[in-house]
């Protein structure tokens, strides 16, 4: 079946101008978790949809990143104004939400503040 | 706060080689650590594991965990230029539902 994606695959916006990632979760995953990975850094989490309760929110970096979850099937990362420390690639992941299973990653989105 | 170390950050070795990766970790109610191959973007998933001294084999890759003194290892034997990729690992407290504490990988690239 199909995977996790996330469009766009690039994105490149000028500092202070605000961008929105989506990501579409594989189908059926109750579990889908917001990741940005810095150039030669490891995976840093900042969200997690759980179902219909309220997301863990405590990876985000500043009240500038937002994300929703709507219909507990898409989800959008938003992040407001944005600085160039923001460049990074974002990933997005589902699982099943079951007990004992693994993450599934998108392709990620690469963000590149000018 | 938890805490991941992986070693070496790079390793470059011959195809045919056997390569171990280490894994050390720091996590409040550890129950699972899960192991992730990254090539380009999307990690993929390798292995999960949650006892210790159990080891999982897929291939000619193959993991151990040990709970008491705090680390993984990845071996892998014959490797192959497929095999070039950064390995993250992830300690986590629900099994592989949860946010998970990833760490900075080791880049593995094989010569021909």
């Amino acid at each position: 079946g199909a995977g996790v994606s996330q469009s766009p695959s690039n994105k490149v916006t000028e500092k202070g101008k605000d961008v929105e990632l989506r990501c579409d979760p594989i189908s059926g995953h109750t579990a889908l978790y917001w990741y940005r990975q810095s150039l030669g850094q490891g995976l840093e989490f900042l969200i997690y949809f759980q179902g219909n309760s309220a997301p863990d929110k405590s990876g985000l970096p500043s009240d500038r990143f937002s994300a929703e979850r709507t219909g507990g099937s898409v989800s959008t990362l938003t992040i407001q104004r944005t600085q160039q420390e923001d460049s990074a690639v974002y990933l997005c992941a589902s699982s099943s939400g079951l007990v004992r299973n693994e993450q599934f990653f998108g392709p990620g989105t690469r963000l590149t503040v000018l | 706060e938890d805490k991941v170390v992986q070693s070496p950050l790079s390793l470059v070795v011959h195809e045919g080689d056997t390569v171990t990766l280490n894994c050390s970790y720091e996590v409040t109610n550890f129950r699972s650590l899960l192991w992730y191959k990254q090539e380009k973007k999307a990690p993929t998933f390798l292995f999960m594991l949650t006892s210790s001294g159990i080891e999982k084999k897929s291939g000619r890759l193959s993991s151990i965990l040990d709970k008491k003194e705090l680390f993984s290892i990845l071996n892998i034997t014959a490797t192959q230029t497929g095999d070039s990729a950064v390995y993250l690992c992830a300690p986590g407290s629900n099994f592989g539902n949860e946010k998970l504490t990833f760490g900075t990988g080791t880049r593995l690239t094989i010569i021909p």
